[in-house]
């Protein structure tokens, strides 16, 4: 069965440091991974996704995450992090191929609220 | 603009009531979702739609009915709620759902609050 894992249900940062928010997954076969960004009273929007190749991905506002097959994880990063980047961030994956039916749909972790302090 | 809109954006409603949430995509996409948000919950995905035909029904008790009379408009018609269901629902389209690197688009969401 595909599952998400986010362990931290917060994490707090300082304007300007780096950010890690973590996710590892497991799904049969190859995984399609997606991160979305929620903003209070909107819904959840794309950040970025890996589909295959190189294993850091880059996407919308400075944010970038690393897959790595090994340690089944897809942590996103920002090397330096701004106040405008508190938000809800949902790690998400599906299993690679053509699927109908439940096997394709995406599972999504639970969440991890971002809080970074001036 | 993410080019899905809901409406509306907040719904309060007693438990005997009939209402109805409205879904909109201008993406031009095949494939329309409903999800369900609740606190400290993982998001809960409760119907899928390919090309206006049901593809997904996830166990949702029958006080949800869904509609998608073309693959630019979805509804969940509600009546006699519980005070459980309030949540945000969101509602979310992608191009097809056997292509599966390709990303979801969300609304905003209807805060649904049963009194």
């Amino acid at each position: 069965a595909q599952s998400v894992a986010q362990p931290e249900d917060q994490v707090n940062v300082a304007e300007g440091n780096p950010l890690t928010v973590k996710c590892t997954y497991s799904v049969s076969g190859n995984p399609y991974l997606f991160w979305y960004v929620q903003y209070p009273n909107r819904g959840l929007q794309f950040l970025l996704k890996y589909i295959t190749g190189d294993n850091l991905v880059k996407g919308s506002y400075g944010f970038e995450a690393e897959f790595n097959k090994s340690q089944t994880s897809f942590h996103l990063k920002k090397p330096s992090a701004l106040v405008s980047d508190s938000a809800l961030y949902f790690c998400a994956v599906r299993a690679s191929g053509n699927y109908g039916g439940s096997q394709g749909n995406l599972i999504f972790g639970k969440g991890t609220k971002l809080s970074v302090k001036p | 603009e993410t080019g899905v809109t809901q409406t509306p954006r907040h719904l309060v409603m007693g438990m005997t009531n009939k209402k109805s949430l409205k879904c909109e995509q201008h993406l031009g996409h095949n494939a329309m979702y409903w999800y369900k948000q609740s606190a400290k919950k993982p998001l809960e995905l409760m119907f899928v739609y390919s090309l206006e035909e049901r593809v997904e029904n996830n166990s949702v008790p029958s006080r949800f009915s869904p509609e998608c009379p073309n693959s630019s408009h979805l509804f969940l018609h509600l009546h006699t709620l519980q005070p459980e269901d309030s949540a945000l629902y969101l509602c979310a389209s992608s191009q097809e759902i056997q292509y599966s690197n390709q990303p979801q688009h969300f609304g905003d969401g209807t805060r649904l609050s049963i009194l």
